[in-house]
């Protein structure tokens, strides 16, 4: 019963660098989502998946870059990391149709030196 | 886009109190809206949602309302208890994803 889950759970980079942030989950679930959150802001949407093959931007997706070769994994990839890029980065996944409700991972709380 | 509104930032109540949040969206076309609880360290559990053809829900201790008509819907707690202090946060459901509010910090005085 892994359900959804993140890694790593930490992750310090240098400004420049390309880091990538994991995101697996077993539900078989068509939809999945990266979200990152920011004292006063929330939880932002930077992309999402309706399938695998398939991505859209959200609202923040500057600078970051996503696939979904496989229906479980969704990667996050910052090809070069700025200092603003700090936050904490959740992915979440749902069902295609009418139940919207999301299911989140444990968060990865990355930070750019 | 949505634009999903909360207030207030932070609540703080004694146990057993109840608590209230609320939130407002722009988009009349949204048609859910979920509660996420989120403890220190985790990631965010749904704790209660609403669809537009209701107007109220509950659920034990947790309820939530919402307005159609002035596009705001609320976060009703009662009988609160310390483990009921975390962060909530609302959301409306637009298009295919969600736009969270910025999030309640809720304290619950034991």
């Amino acid at each position: 019963d892994a359900g959804i889950t993140q890694s790593p759970r930490y992750k310090i980079t240098e400004t420049g660098r390309q880091v990538t942030l994991m995101c697996h989950q077993t539900w078989s679930h068509s939809y999945m989502f990266w979200y990152r959150q920011d004292l006063g802001h929330g939880l932002r949407l930077i992309y999402y998946s309706a399938a695998a093959d398939i991505t859209d931007k959200g609202e923040v997706p500057d600078g970051y870059v996503v696939s979904r070769s496989k229906t479980e994994n969704f990667p996050l990839t910052l090809e070069s990391a700025t200092r603003s890029q700090t936050s904490v980065y959740f992915c979440a996944s749902r069902l295609q149709g009418s139940g919207y409700e999301q299911y989140f991972g444990p968060g990865t709380r990355l930070t750019v030196t | 886009g949505e634009n999903v509104e909360q207030h207030p930032s932070t609540l703080s109540v004694q146990e057993g109190d109840s608590a209230v949040i609320k939130c407002t969206y722009s988009d009349s076309a949204s048609n859910y809206f979920p509660w996420y609880k989120q403890e220190l360290g985790k990631g965010s559990q749904l704790i209660i949602d609403i669809r537009s053809n209701v107007g109220e829900k509950k659920d034990q201790r947790i309820a939530v309302t919402l307005n159609k008509t002035a596009k705001h819907f609320s976060l009703h707690i009662t009988e609160t208890q310390p483990e009921d202090s975390a962060v909530y946060f609302c959301a409306a459901h637009f298009r295919r994803a969600l736009t969270f509010g910025s999030g309640t910090r809720l304290q619950v005085q034991p």
